[in-house]
């Protein structure tokens, strides 16, 4: 069983859309979560952390369900620039001790 | 802030010969990874260093891969021999805490 699943899509949108990404996660234990933007023939980039309490950083949200080990992002308002693949990345460890496990990947294709 | 170097950039070689891929982390940074990203799927490790030891390796084909971290900071990744599979983008990162930074990769293509 793969650490960490995510549905690849791809999801194309309107702009202006709101989508929303899920994302699971097998290890009960795992420690801290993260989605990660990804951009055609580029390297991963941090899009945000993802705590407990959920976070919000602008048009994207991010939720953690740690008694279901789901990890979801919302985007609202889609722009075009939002097209990319994102990323879920779970830490099994911490510190020194870090095991991070990515997702597939979920692409996205915000359309005029 | 200087990002994480690798190169090169682009790699094109004959299954059976050998390749190395070089790395450079950022500044400070005591955590270096290794992934390997193949088409449509996400990056999967390879190896994981924390200065110049080996944490993770347990995904890394020992047969064909080895990597060092001699002085704590640059990395080496090699391949020999190269099989038609192990054509991907290889990336490094590095990490302080808990972030990952990630250099541009090394598109390999084995033919």
């Amino acid at each position: 069983r793969k650490e960490v699943e995510q549905d690849p899509g791809p999801f194309n949108v309107p702009e202006g859309a709101t989508v929303a990404f899920n994302c699971t996660y097998s290890n009960s234990a795992s420690q801290s979560f993260f989605w990660y933007r990804q951009d055609c023939r580029k390297e991963p980039k941090l899009l945000m952390s993802v705590y407990s309490s959920g976070n919000e950083d602008g048009r994207f949200t991010a939720q953690l369900n740690r008694a279901s080990q789901y990890i979801s992002l919302l985007i609202r308002d889609s722009k075009l620039s939002d097209s990319a693949t994102y990323l879920c990345v779970v830490n099994l460890g911490s510190g020194t001790g870090n095991q991070f496990y990515f997702g597939t990947g979920t692409s996205l294709t915000v359309i005029p | 802030e200087a990002g994480v170097a690798q190169s090169p950039r682009y790699k094109i070689i004959e299954k059976r010969q050998s390749v190395a891929f070089w790395c450079n982390p950022i500044s400070g940074h005591a955590t270096l990874y290794w992934y390997q990203q193949i088409l449509g799927q996400g990056p999967k490790l390879l190896i994981q260093f924390q200065n110049n030891g080996v944490v993770d390796d347990s995904q890394l084909p020992k047969d064909r891969f080895s990597a060092e971290r001699l002085k704590g900071v640059d990395s080496t990744l090699k391949i020999q021999p190269a099989k038609l599979e192990d054509s991907a983008v290889y990336l490094c990162a590095s990490s302080f805490i808990t972030e990952q930074f990630f250099g541009p990769g090394t598109r390999l293509t084995v033919l």
